[in-house]
């Protein structure tokens, strides 16, 4: 089944503690992209990747890192939490070219920084 | 700043058709105009898309304005499980294309 998986699906941590959320795909997407949800503020944009080894900032990418090594993989690195990091993360992927491409987004993960 | 403007919520009754509006008058001859929706607990899903002309598909119908400034989502006969949050973004084919904004969406809300 074409899918993009996140993981874990929800996490508790505390601030200072470094996380990664993990997020892969199996359609064999050249674009990937992290985004964080909140309440009131709809779904915003943190990272986004055109291709292996090629990333960029969002709208919101401050206190996140992204790595994008491998096609299928797109892991989100918190190094240093902080409670303004809790929300709802989607990561999203499509083929490229751009445009017409339509996104497949992840089940969603939890995070809670106390 | 999105650049999509959109109702915050609108109301509709079971079986009755749902236009969605949407504005998006700084889009740009190359922007495609894409529709999401993202139901209770889940992660967003793709509706429709578009690009100058109308579309149709399974789920709903898309109509754009012949100036591209604004367009219209179609749920023709609204179900409860239509019950969701639809989004309107612009997807370029500009070298900024992969910066896609949502914005807060619209949310729907079916009454039976």
């Amino acid at each position: 089944e074409a899918q993009v998986t996140q993981n874990p699906r929800y996490l508790i941590t505390v601030t200072g503690k470094k996380l990664t959320v993990t997020c892969s795909q199996n359609m064999n997407h050249e674009y990937m992209s992290w985004y964080r949800q909140d309440p009131g503020l709809g779904l915003r944009q943190i990272y986004y990747s055109m291709n292996v080894e090629v990333t960029d900032k969002g709208d919101v990418p401050e206190g996140y890192k992204v790595s994008r090594k491998e096609k299928r993989n797109f892991p989100l690195i918190l190094e240093s939490p902080s409670p303004n990091q809790t929300s709802l993360y989607f990561c999203a992927s499509s083929l490229i070219p751009a445009g017409a491409n339509v996104l497949t987004f992840g089940a969603g993960s939890r995070l809670t920084v106390l | 700043d999105a650049k999509t403007t959109q109702p915050n919520s609108m109301e509709s009754n079971e079986e009755e058709p749902v236009h969605l509006p949407c504005n998006h008058s700084t889009i740009s001859g190359t922007d495609y105009i894409h529709w999401y929706r993202q139901l209770p607990s889940q992660g967003p899903e793709y509706v429709i898309h578009g690009l100058t002309s109308n579309v149709n598909n399974r789920m709903a119908s898309l109509a754009i304005a012949e100036d591209r400034k604004s367009s219209t989502l179609i749920l023709h006969r609204a179900t409860l499980r239509d019950a969701a949050v639809y989004y309107c973004i612009l997807s370029g084919t500009t070298d900024s294309w992969g910066k896609l904004q949502f914005g807060a969406g619209t949310q729907v809300v079916v009454t039976p």
